[in-house]
């Protein structure tokens, strides 16, 4: 069946360093996809979406970047913190519903070492 | 914050009581959802109440029943359930628009079944 999954299920980092995590994605009728931080004890939080007729977007410090020919798509975190030490979902909604249906990928676990 | 109030937080229950666990937003939005979340396993979704109707039940066993009353409250009602049962029971909710379908999500009520 369809599914979002992740490369890396852990990614160690140094503070100060950027972060790149990776999500692959099946669907090609997804148009939308959005990338989640759950901390420990707490349920995901919104970091940064992305539309299907995009293939950047910038936050504050977070970029994420979609390859829809090879349906990939990232999540860069620029100068990471360890304030930014989570799990990272990305999710994809495929359409076809008015509400947010989301399809949510493993997550991968970031450890941010000062 | 994220405008959306899970309670309670913490859950123990045996396999033969009968709990209920409460979502509320204060988000104004239409939509609301429960979704398990298991260890070392994506975040699976349950129910989408749309407008206060239930749009989705996605293979739910009916140990689980979802109630929702108006569009700021969600429950959760368990009964006879089994240890595997055991997970973090997220809420979430959003507003149904073409153009955006982002989740706010509560804390969660961590569920253990013994």
């Amino acid at each position: 069946g369809e599914s979002v999954g992740l490369h890396l299920p852990t990614l160690s980092v140094q503070e100060g360093d950027n972060s790149i995590i990776n999500c692959a994605y099946s669907n090609s009728a997804s148009d939308y996809f959005i990338w989640y931080k759950q901390e420990s004890g707490k349920g995901p939080q919104f970091i940064i979406d992305i539309r299907s007729n995009m293939d950047k977007r910038q936050g504050q410090r977070v970029t994420v970047l979609l390859n829809k020919t090879v349906k990939h798509l990232s999540l860069q975190i620029a100068a990471t913190q360890p304030g930014d030490s989570a799990v990272y979902f990305c999710a994809e909604w495929a359409g076809g519903t008015s509400y947010g249906k989301l399809t949510f990928g493993q997550g991968t676990i970031l450890t941010v070492h000062p | 914050e994220t405008g959306v109030t899970q309670t309670p937080r913490h859950l123990v229950m045996g396999m033969t009581n009968k709990k209920s666990l409460k979502c509320e937003q204060h988000l104004g939005h239409n939509a609301m959802y429960w979704y398990k979340q298991s260890a070392k396993k994506p975040l699976e979704l349950m129910f989408v109440y749309s407008l206060e109707e239930r749009v989705e039940n996605n293979s739910v066993p009916s140990r689980f029943s979802p109630e929702c009353p108006n569009s700021s409250h969600l429950f959760l009602h368990l009964h006879t359930l089994q240890p595997e049962d055991s997970a973090l029971y997220l809420c979430a909710s959003s507003q149904e628009e073409a153009l955006s379908t982002e989740a706010f999500f509560g804390q969660g009520t961590r569920l253990t079944v013994v």
